[in-house]
């Protein structure tokens, strides 16, 4: 079965700080690869997603991603977070024909003014 | 992409009773999941609901518990039965996208659940 690893449970950084989240997935096949952000009190939205061509994909308000599929990652970076960007993070992935996706256990951002 | 609404958007239930959550999309989608997200965690599927069949159950999750309606295209239902505290969490409605974001998965806004 696939699984999703988040190594930050918590990360806490200041405004104009560059952004880092990790995500490692265990399935070796073709998979569909995405972030997810959960602003507080809100519902969850895509922030980004890789399907296939290049590995550096850009998403909504300045996030990007690498896909590096000889380490299984696909890693959320911001070059400068704002306060507006305190939420939590969910990296998922979808895999095989079920179409179903499983998502890491979360990362939550504080962003400190 | 899809438009995803749920009703109720949240409620406190006493132990023992059932809550039937329901799940409405903008347009005709083939699957439909459903998720619990448990406070402080991430989410878990509990099934996938594809009309005309019965639901597919995740580990841990059985439809006793659980009993899933998929009566047409746009529409499904998740109930919670004989709830416990265990089971205060955020329920979440999900579909793929059709045509190019056949890949993605939209959610709805989430069911917050308080059993007391």
């Amino acid at each position: 079965a696939q699984s999703v690893s988040q190594h930050n449970h918590h990360v806490i950084l200041s405004e104009a700080a560059s952004l880092e989240l990790g995500c490692n997935y265990s399935y070796g096949g073709t998979v569909n690869l995405f972030w997810y952000v959960q602003y507080p009190g809100q519902h969850l939205q895509l922030l980004l997603k890789y399907f296939s061509g290049d590995p550096l994909v850009k998403g909504i308000k300045g996030f990007e991603a690498e896909f590096i599929k000889s380490k299984f990652s696909f890693n959320l970076r911001k070059p400068s977070v704002q306060w507006s960007d305190t939420a939590e993070y969910f990296c998922a992935v979808l895999s095989g024909s079920a179409r179903q996706l499983t998502f890491g256990s979360g990362t939550q951002l504080t962003v400190l003014p | 992409s899809a438009v995803i609404s749920q009703k109720p958007s949240r409620d406190i239930c006493q132990r023992g009773t059932s809550l039937t959550i329901q799940c409405q999309v903008d347009s005709q989608v083939t699957m439909m999941f459903w998720y619990r997200q448990q406070p402080g965690q991430s989410l878990t599927l509990i099934a996938t609901a594809n009309q005309g069949s019965e639901a597919t159950y995740e580990s841990g999750f059985v439809i006793d518990k659980f009993p899933i309606s998929r009566p047409n295209l746009t529409f499904s239902t998740l109930t919670v039965s004989n709830m416990s505290p265990e089971d205060s969490s955020i329920y979440l409605c999900s579909t793929n996208g059709a045509g190019r974001s056949y890949n993605e998965q939209f959610f709805g806004p989430g069911t917050r659940l308080t059993v007391l």
